[in-house]
């Protein structure tokens, strides 16, 4: 299987600390994307990095990507209540036609 | 910002009931996708969808689900003779590009219960 895995599962945090989501993937990519999803709503794509980066910055955002390890890390600096979501990295097929989801990360920010 | 629309937002239905999901992607798209996720489980891809016909399909999509774009805008996802087991939230999603190179902008999703 391709898909990327999350760890941790779930994090909790205080606002103002920085969160780090880790994603493990099986197969070599093309690229890697990070997508958020509040609770019952749809997927918010975060960041892409391709598989010739190593980082990758978007506002609070910092993505990693070690391809030797197969790994990517997400971290949001500063945190806030409203960063409160799951958050998933997606690998794409060698088609580059199907994503895989891991099972998501669970950042709960608290006020 | 263009984003893609699904509606309806959600759907009850009767099992053995036939439903269509309907997704309008971003209008300079070229692949389209669909998506579901199991309440408390990981998204699953279904289907993508290039040049009106399917270029992948998961074992998920079975001859119960078929997928058209029916016009210029809409993109549906039909599933024949709904199951307990399909209740979920269906994504559709859209690409400029092939996922390899480009990202998948996803809509708020479809919640589908089926009684």
């Amino acid at each position: 299987s391709q898909q990327g895995e999350e760890d941790p599962q779930a994090l909790s945090i205080q606002e103002g600390e920085n969160a780090t989501m880790n994603c493990s993937y099986k197969t070599s990519i093309n690229n890697l994307q990070w997508y958020r999803q509040n609770s019952g709503r749809g997927l918010v794509h975060l960041i892409l990095i391709r598989s010739n980066e190593r980082e990758k910055h978007s506002g609070r955002l910092r993505v990693t990507l070690d391809t030797s390890k197969k790994s990517s890390s997400l971290l949001i600096t500063a945190s806030r209540a409203a960063d409160t979501a799951s958050y998933f990295c997606a690998t794409v097929s060698n088609t580059g036609n199907q994503f895989y989801f891991g099972t998501g990360t669970s950042l709960t920010v608290i006020p | 910002e263009p984003e893609v629309t699904q509606t309806p937002s959600h759907q009850v239905t009767q099992m053995g009931q036939e439903v269509i999901l309907r997704c309008v992607p971003i209008s300079n798209h070229l692949y389209f996708y669909w998506y579901r996720q199991i309440l408390g489980q990981k998204v699953e891809f279904l289907v993508s969808f290039y040049n009106n016909e399917i270029s992948e399909k998961s074992e998920i999509f079975d001859d119960q689900f078929s997928v058209e774009r029916p016009d210029g805008s809409n993109f549906t996802l039909k599933i024949r003779s709904t199951k307990l087991e399909d209740s979920a939230m269906y994504f559709c999603a859209s690409s400029k590009t092939s996922g390899s190179a480009d990202t998948q902008y996803f809509g708020p999703g479809t919640r589908l219960t089926v009684l």
